[in-house]
């Protein structure tokens, strides 16, 4: 069965750098059919989808979190990772991985999620 | 970017009852590249149905999706003590994929 772990610190500094890594387990990051991503969700609030990666390191972002965001793969530990960069408080969230279609991505499979707190 | 508005905000029904979700689009999605997701308290979201009307694996058929377009509609037959729960729909139709911003159904 598909199973998506977040990790990372809980507690980020305002102005810092977030960094998650996503570890699959119970398939392959490798497939062909699927993309991997990121959605987080403030507390309180609705889902926010921040970028995907391709096995092959094709990436898409959400263009109002672009200029912040990189998200990455490596595929030999069957992980996928995000930096966003110069966060704020409003960057508070859950953080949640999440499987979607190649062709049609909608989230099948997601991970239980993570809070991280951007605070002093 | 394509913005999804759900109604009603909240829902209150009791057990057994019919619950009807509403999300409109502020663009055409197609004909079926709409999902919708449950979630409950503290948990990750749950994907019910893809394709505007597909149930996703392991979903109950009292859960039923329909709508093509602007219009989609979520209905839940006869609501059952673990329907309680957040609903959000999501388009892929055109990226940046977005979601809706929930509907609440709560136990009047």
């Amino acid at each position: 069965q598909l199973q998506l772990q977040e990790s990372g610190p809980g507690l980020v500094k305002p102005s810092e750098t977030l960094s998650l890594t996503c570890s699959v387990s119970g398939g392959s990051i490798s497939s062909r059919s699927y993309y991997w991503g990121l959605i987080r969700q403030p507390p309180g609030k609705g889902l926010e989808w921040i970028a995907s990666i391709y096995y092959t390191g094709s990436t898409y972002y959400n263009p109002s979190l672009k200029s912040r965001v990189t998200i990455s793969v490596d595929t030999s530990k069957n992980q996928f990772s995000l930096k966003l960069t110069s966060v704020t408080a409003a960057d508070t969230a859950v953080y949640h991985c999440a499987r979607s279609g190649y062709y049609v991505r909608y989230f099948d499979h997601w991970g239980q999620g993570t809070l991280v707190t951007v605070s002093s | 970017e394509i913005v999804l508005t759900q109604s009603p905000g909240t829902l209150s029904l009791s057990p057994g009852e019919r619950a009807t979700l509403s999300c409109r689009a502020s663009q055409t999605v197609g004909s079926s590249y709409l999902a919708w997701y449950q979630q409950k308290s503290g948990q990750a979201p749950r994907l019910l149905i893809y394709g505007a009307s597909s149930r996703a694996t392991g979903i109950p058929d009292r859960f039923s999706g329909s709508g093509s377009g602007t219009d989609f509609t979520l209905t839940i037959s006869r609501l059952e003590p673990e329907d309680f729960a957040v609903y959000y729909c999501q388009q892929y139709a055109r990226s940046p994929e977005t979601f809706g911003q929930g509907t609440k159904v709560e136990i009047k």
